[in-house]
């Protein structure tokens, strides 16, 4: 079965600097990535997708996500935060039938 | 495109009474998803209909659980006999895929509903 991991439940970064939100994958086959973020009492919302098309992915809210197969990761990165990024955020891979979620980090943004 | 809505947005029940959420998907999708999540959980899979088809369900639901998408359309799951372990977000998501597999169609979702089982 397809899994993910998340380094790190909680990440904290100034406001302007770079976030790096790390995501690494176990599949058998090829995976579709997904990266999700989810503001508080709120349902999840897709920031981008990999589908093998191009190995960098571009997002909304200036997000974008790297696959690098060598290392099994698809990390998540903004250059510059801003205090609006600060939610949770979860990879999620396609397992066959469903999506199969990480544990999610909380990302933090400190003015 | 509406979204997806899910109803109740919360609810507050006592232990042993049964509950149920409603869920309308994006109205052109043909598949419909129930998950559960906990607080500092990603969410879990419960399960899944193609059109009227509940083709998959998870262990994690008992026999206390059940889910229905009559015609295709709305989607209802039930919980009977609610613990306090019940206490929860539930979140509905619906997406287009075609054939077996996911692939990479995104699932779409609604803003949840929250149970707390007292």
């Amino acid at each position: 079965a397809q899994s993910v991991t998340q380094l790190g439940s909680h990440v904290s970064v100034s406001e302007g600097a770079l976030v790096l939100l790390r995501c690494n994958y176990s599949s058998s086959v090829p995976p579709y990535l997904f990266w999700y973020v989810q503001y508080p009492n709120q349902g999840l919302q897709l920031l981008l997708k990999y589908t093998s098309a191009a190995t960098l992915v571009k997002g909304i809210n200036g997000f974008e996500a790297e696959f690098k197969k060598s290392e099994t990761s698809f990390h998540l990165t903004k250059p510059s935060a801003h205090m609006s990024d600060a939610a949770e955020y979860f990879c999620a891979v396609s397992d066959h039938s469903k999506l199969v979620f990480g544990a999610g980090t909380i990302l933090r943004v400190k003015s | 495109d509406t979204g997806v809505s899910q109803d109740p947005r919360h609810k507050i029940t006592k232990r042993g009474q049964n509950v149920t959420f409603r869920c309308d998907p994006i109205s052109e999708h043909n598949r419909l998803y129930w998950y559960r999540q906990t607080l500092g959980q990603g969410p879990e899979f419960l399960t899944y209909f193609q059109n009227e088809a509940q083709l998959e369900k998870s262990r994690l639901l008992s026999d206390r659980f059940s889910a229905e998408r009559p015609k295709g359309s709305f989607s209802t799951l039930e919980i009977q006999r609610t613990e306090q372990g019940d206490s929860a977000m539930y979140l509905c998501a619906s997406s287009l895929a075609r054939g077996t597999t996911l692939g990479g169609s995104p699932l779409h979702f609604g803003n949840g509903t929250r149970l707390t089982v007292t």
